[in-house]
């Protein structure tokens, strides 16, 4: 197995500019997460799903979309890039039978300027 | 006052070293705990859950105190390769397990 996956490792946005996030898994887990980290911080929860066609907001969504289409992926969109989404993004999956412990993938570092 | 609090540190000791964590958490409807190691620009790694009876895995030994709102998590004979940041992770609701919530961490360095 794989575990979680996130792609890409790096990106430099301009202030304007959309992308997504991509973050797969393969372990059948139904409940994903993204998170942000800003550096000195703790993790933060942007958005997670409790499976395929079901999503919700978490602490600081502004600014972020996600969607899960299949119980793999759960892209997470960011639509008009600023200075403060400046962070490192985790996503994150646990089973729904496996106790709370998060499996996380190796973060995606995106820079806005 | 911040939902979870840890020293930020950097806590530097030397091999073999006794050193331990403390984490307050501000919500005391809090359900769940668990300490989380990460290394340098890499993920987060689950370490240990906490219970109320508090639990022992090896060197680490996490502690639970509800009545003053804290955990601890101490790690006896401390190699090399404990250096990291150390998250306390506190689940606040008695009705949602999905949303965590992360101290800012405490860095060890455990020095030859």
């Amino acid at each position: 197995n794989a575990g979680v996956t996130q792609t890409p490792k790096f990106r430099i946005l301009k202030i304007g500019q959309s992308m997504t996030l991509q973050c797969t898994q393969d372990m059948n887990h139904n409940y994903m997460y993204w998170y942000r980290q800003d550096p000195g911080m703790g993790l933060k929860l942007i958005y997670y799903s409790v499976g395929a066609g079901i999503t919700d907001k978490g602490e600081v969504p502004n600014g972020y979309n996600v969607s899960r289409s299949t119980t793999e992926d759960f892209p997470l969109r960011l639509e008009l890039a600023a200075p403060s989404q400046t962070s490192v993004y985790f996503c994150a999956s646990r089973p729904v039978n496996g106790g709370e412990t998060q499996y996380f993938g190796p973060g995606t570092r995106l820079l806005v300027l | 006052r911040k939902e979870v609090e840890q020293d930020p540190g950097p806590f530097n000791v030397p091999e073999g070293a006794t050193v331990a964590f403390n984490c307050t958490y501000s919500n005391s409807a809090s359900q769940s705990f668990f300490w989380y190691r990460q290394d340098c620009r890499k993920e987060p790694k689950l370490l240990m859950s906490v219970y109320s009876s508090g639990n022992e895995d090896g060197r680490f030994t996490a502690q639970l105190n509800r009545a003053s709102q804290y955990i601890s998590l101490l790690i006896r004979d401390s190699k090399l390769s404990d250096s990291a940041t150390y998250l306390c992770v506190v689940n606040p609701s008695p009705y949602n397990n999905n949303d965590m919530r992360f101290g800012a961490g405490t860095r060890l360095t455990v020095k030859p």
